[in-house]
């Protein structure tokens, strides 16, 4: 099974400052890795998928990056529905798994 | 445009077996190559995907729920459902369907993402 470590676990920032947030991979995954955005009370959504290809009505804001076993998901400003939790997933093998999660919170 | 809700008895007790459905509508579970899933998550705390089919009846488990676990598809009722027996107080949780994969995912063997998920129920266990 592969192990995806996202960091950090918390992030506190103001809106309109940058946030970047990691996961890596136990094994090289190339670019098999989606972000996900999960707000209280809600299912999460699919951000990004395939590393760095924007999900359908996402903003441009939210950019994607990685190859192998170190990916970055990037937001440029963070606008206020922007707070949230974020999670990594990969599609490499079954069974697909997440990351722990990263909470951007306002700082 | 898909939609897909989940429903089942919002609390179980210890030991008995955890029944949920998931319907979907404004699309056919009998779509090509997507994969029909349950995806949970313990509240305050992170995913776990721990079941998944595709319309023909090929399931796939989490290795580590396997042998309390039964993933089905009803296509007549456009559904699909989950079993998950002998539960405890680890399995509560908020239980998500949904559904991922496509055409390159489904031919080369490989889950895909989870474009589509229902609201979630949340399953609490007590004795």
């Amino acid at each position: 099974e592969i192990v995806l470590t996202q960091s950090p676990v918390t992030l506190s920032l103001s809106p309109g400052e940058r946030a970047t947030i990691s996961c890596r991979a136990s094994q090289s995954i190339r670019i098999d890795l989606a972000w996900y955005q999960q707000k209280p009370g809600q299912a999460p959504r699919l951000l990004i998928y395939d590393a760095s290809n924007r999900a359908t009505g996402i903003p441009a804001r939210f950019s994607g990056s990685g190859y192998g076993t170190g990916f970055t998901l990037t937001i440029s400003s963070l606008e206020p529905e922007d707070f949230a939790v974020y999670y990594c997933q990969h599609r490499s093998n079954w069974p697909p798994t997440f990351g722990g999660g990263t909470k951007v919170d306002i700082k | 445009q898909l939609q897909l809700q989940e429903s089942g008895p919002g609390r179980v007790k210890t030991s008995e077996t955890l029944s949920l459905t998931c319907t979907v509508s404004g699309g056919s579970i009998s779509s090509t190559n997507y994969y029909w899933g349950w995806i949970r998550q313990p509240p305050g705390k992170g995913l776990e995907w721990i079941a998944s089919i595709y319309h023909s009846g090929s399931p796939y488990y989490s290795p580590s729920l396997k042998s309390r676990l039964s993933i089905s598809v009803d296509t007549s009722r456009n559904r699909f459902s989950l079993r998950l027996n002998s539960v405890t107080a680890a399995d509560i949780a908020f239980y998500y369907c949904a559904r991922h994969g496509g055409d390159y995912d489904f031919r080369g063997g490989l889950p895909g993402y989870f474009q589509q998920w229902g609201q979630g129920i949340l399953v609490t266990v007590s004795s």
